[in-house]
């Protein structure tokens, strides 16, 4: 079956640095993968996403870039602030009769030191 | 606009009562999701609607009934609770279901099963 997964559970950076967190998947199927920041108590929030056709895409302090030859994927958060620290999850898409099915990794704890 | 809102928030429950989560939506959004999270674990789909009328079970319906009540409110219940049900689980909603629509998730129910 699917199978979606990080690399780390934990992350710490210092405020100001950039961070990477990666995801890895398994089923080359996926055409479509998203990244979500949870915080605490809340619900997971949409960071990002990108198309199998992308290699890279740009947001505001964000990247995601997408390796589909080695079925990875990676967020990278530039100068990283207080407010960034959460827990970071990547899912992949896998479509079921026009309704989306997301699969999504373990997560990643993302501390950000000041 | 609250977006997608989940009653209650908390709940402690015996083995073997049941109880029903709520779930609505005011974006007149077409497609429904619930999903559970676990320590350490990302979300998984228990059940979804992609449209009003229609539910289809996910990777851990075992255990849980869902109910599309109408376009905005979609509710999971559990007949006879058990510990490995203690959880925290998560209403999501998205537009049309396309790939590229965006999950919109409530903020959260965290259950208790003693």
């Amino acid at each position: 079956g699917e199978s979606v997964g990080l690399h780390l559970p934990t992350l710490s950076v210092q405020e100001g640095d950039n961070s990477i967190i990666n995801c890895a998947y398994s089923n080359s199927a996926s055409d479509y993968f998203i990244w979500y920041k949870q915080e605490s108590g809340k619900g997971p929030q949409f960071i990002i996403d990108i198309r199998s056709n992308m290699d890279k895409r740009q947001g505001q302090r964000v990247t995601v870039l997408l390796n589909k030859t080695v079925k990875h994927l990676s967020l990278q958060i530039a100068a990283t602030q207080p407010g960034d620290s959460a827990v970071y999850f990547c899912a992949g898409f896998w479509g079921i009769q026009g309704a989306q099915k997301l699969v999504f990794g373990q997560g990643t704890r993302l501390t950000i030191n000041p | 606009n609250a977006g997608v809102t989940q009653t209650p928030k908390f709940q402690v429950l015996k083995t073997g009562q049941s109880m029903t989560l709520q779930c609505a939506q005011d974006m007149n959004h077409n497609s429904m999701y619930w999903y559970r999270q676990d320590p350490g674990m990302g979300l998984r789909l228990i059940y979804y609607s992609a449209s009003e009328g229609t539910t289809d079970k996910g990777e851990v319906p075992n255990g849980y009934n869902v109910s599309r009540l109408n376009k905005r409110e979609f509710s999971l219940r559990l007949e006879s609770a058990a510990p490995s049900q203690t959880s925290v689980y998560f209403c999501a909603s998205v537009k049309s279901g396309g790939y590229t629509d965006t999950q919109y998730f409530g903020p959260g129910t965290r259950l208790t099963v003693l």
